[in-house]
């Protein structure tokens, strides 16, 4: 079983819904990370959050360290929200990163 | 400011060959990450520097490769010799330190073949 797992794999969306990605993990962290990964490859980061709730924009992500659970919630989505968004979790001194394998979302206009 | 700057944007290499991968980091970030995506695995960390010091390699996959930070602002990623299983996107990326959000670069599209 994957430290980090991310559901779903496949997300396919209309214009304006709202979506939610989740992410559970099952090692102790300091940090849960979300990313987005745009078909050109870049990778931005979009959140990084050890509790509570945090917004940006259309974006709001929430962590639940008791239940080590996280999501990634786009309201009123849009096509040039397609794009791979990746869970992550840092802990330890090293605050390494251990991924997830990505869900994939495309949304259709 | 520029962001975390990645060079060759892409390298296509026969085998065997040395391949250098180069990242700059960000105006006063501390600590560099090199990670690996490929289809199979997905991300992976690499090697981890803290002010210059190598703190984590053990993502290093063997002897080929190497990574350094001959400066503060400055990382190289060698693998000699490549080989086609190394064939994959390399990530760079940097941050105030270690436990604070991670700065990507474009990355760096290697083949190898």
């Amino acid at each position: 079983k994957n430290e980090v797992e991310q559901s779903p794999q496949n997300l396919t969306a209309q214009e304006g819904e709202f979506i939610t990605i989740n992410c559970s993990y099952s090692v102790g962290i300091s940090a849960l990370h979300w990313l987005q990964q745009h078909p050109g490859g870049g990778i931005v980061s979009l959140f990084m959050l050890s509790s509570g709730k945090k917004k940006h924009g259309r974006l709001i992500a929430t962590i639940n360290i008791q239940e080590k659970h996280s999501s990634l919630h786009i309201t009123a989505s849009h096509p040039r929200d397609s794009a791979v968004y990746i869970c992550a979790v840092g802990g330890g001194a090293t605050n390494k990163l251990i991924f997830g394998t990505g869900t994939l979302l495309a949304v259709q206009p | 400011d520029a962001g975390v700057i990645q060079s060759p944007r892409h390298e296509v290499t026969e085998m065997g060959q040395e391949v250098t991968l180069r990242c700059k980091l960000i105006s006063g970030h501390n600590s560099l990450f090199w990670y690996r995506q490929t289809m199979m695995r997905g991300l992976e960390l690499l090697i981890y520097f803290n002010n210059n010091v190598p703190i984590d390699d053990s993502g290093m996959p063997e002897d080929r490769f190497s990574a350094k930070m001959p400066n503060a602002s400055f990382s190289t990623l060698k693998i000699q010799p490549s080989e086609p299983r190394d064939s994959a996107v390399y990530f760079c990326a940097s941050s105030l330190g270690p436990h604070q959000p991670q700065h990507f670069g474009d990355g760096t599209r290697l083949s190898i073949l």
